[in-house]
């Protein structure tokens, strides 16, 4: 069964501070991807991986950065986090980019 | 442009109700459409795609290119399906998917 891991199930951070959110893959995928998930929004994408040191913005990428040095690795990177990227983050990943089958259980991150 | 649009934020139905659930989408060719759905405190999972044109946990969903919709269904509603259900599209070739708002359905007994 195909494991998608995030670090952190609820994380508070400062305002100002530079912020990890790390997500693990078992299935050996090379695509990964990086959601937020708020209220009424849906799902947005923030970046996406298609191969190692690859990525791709998706439609919200202002305020994020993301790495994939190692293939099952997908970190997503806050600069200098605000209050706007309060939020639930949703890690995913697939082997096919077009159809998401697994995802993490979620981060959700507090930024006082 | 991608667009997915669910137009019920909230819908709520009886046990042994029907229930449908609405999505349109906007995309000039041929799209890959799915609904998502997660239950309360668990991730979010596939429920079913429009290609494989499969019944999952009693529900269904048809692909009506006139109306560009990809309305879910059930016949008579269970007590176990209330969570937040998302649409989503892929266009041809794309890398990524577009989901909508989520609608969060709730079924009381």
């Amino acid at each position: 069964d195909v494991k998608v891991t995030q670090s952190s199930r609820y994380l508070v951070k400062r305002t100002g501070e530079k912020v990890f959110l790390e997500c693990v893959q078992d299935m050996d995928h090379e695509n990964m991807f990086w959601y937020r998930q708020d209220p009424g929004l849906g799902l947005r994408l923030i970046y996406f991986s298609y191969d190692v040191k690859m990525k791709e913005k998706g439609d919200i990428p202002e305020g994020y950065s993301v790495s994939r040095e190692k293939k099952e690795r997908f970190s997503l990177i806050l600069e200098s986090a605000s209050t706007n990227q309060t939020s639930m983050y949703l890690c995913a990943s697939s082997p096919r980019p077009s159809t998401l089958g697994h995802f993490g259980d979620g981060t959700r991150l507090s930024i006082l | 442009a991608q667009r997915v649009t669910q137009p019920e934020k909230l819908l709520s139905v009886f046990k042994g109700a029907p229930v449908e659930l609405k999505c349109n989408y906007s995309y000039s060719g041929s799209p890959e459409l799915f609904w998502y759905v997660q239950y309360s405190r668990q991730r979010l999972q596939l429920l079913l795609r429009h290609i494989s044109r499969e019944s999952i946990k009693g529900f269904t969903a048809d692909l009506n290119k006139g109306e560009t919709s990809f309305h879910l269904k059930k016949p008579f509603a269970q007590e176990e399906d209330s969570a937040m259900y998302y649409c989503a599209l892929s266009g041809q070739g794309a890398q990524k998917l577009v989901f909508g708002q989520g609608t969060r359905l709730t079924i009381n007994p």
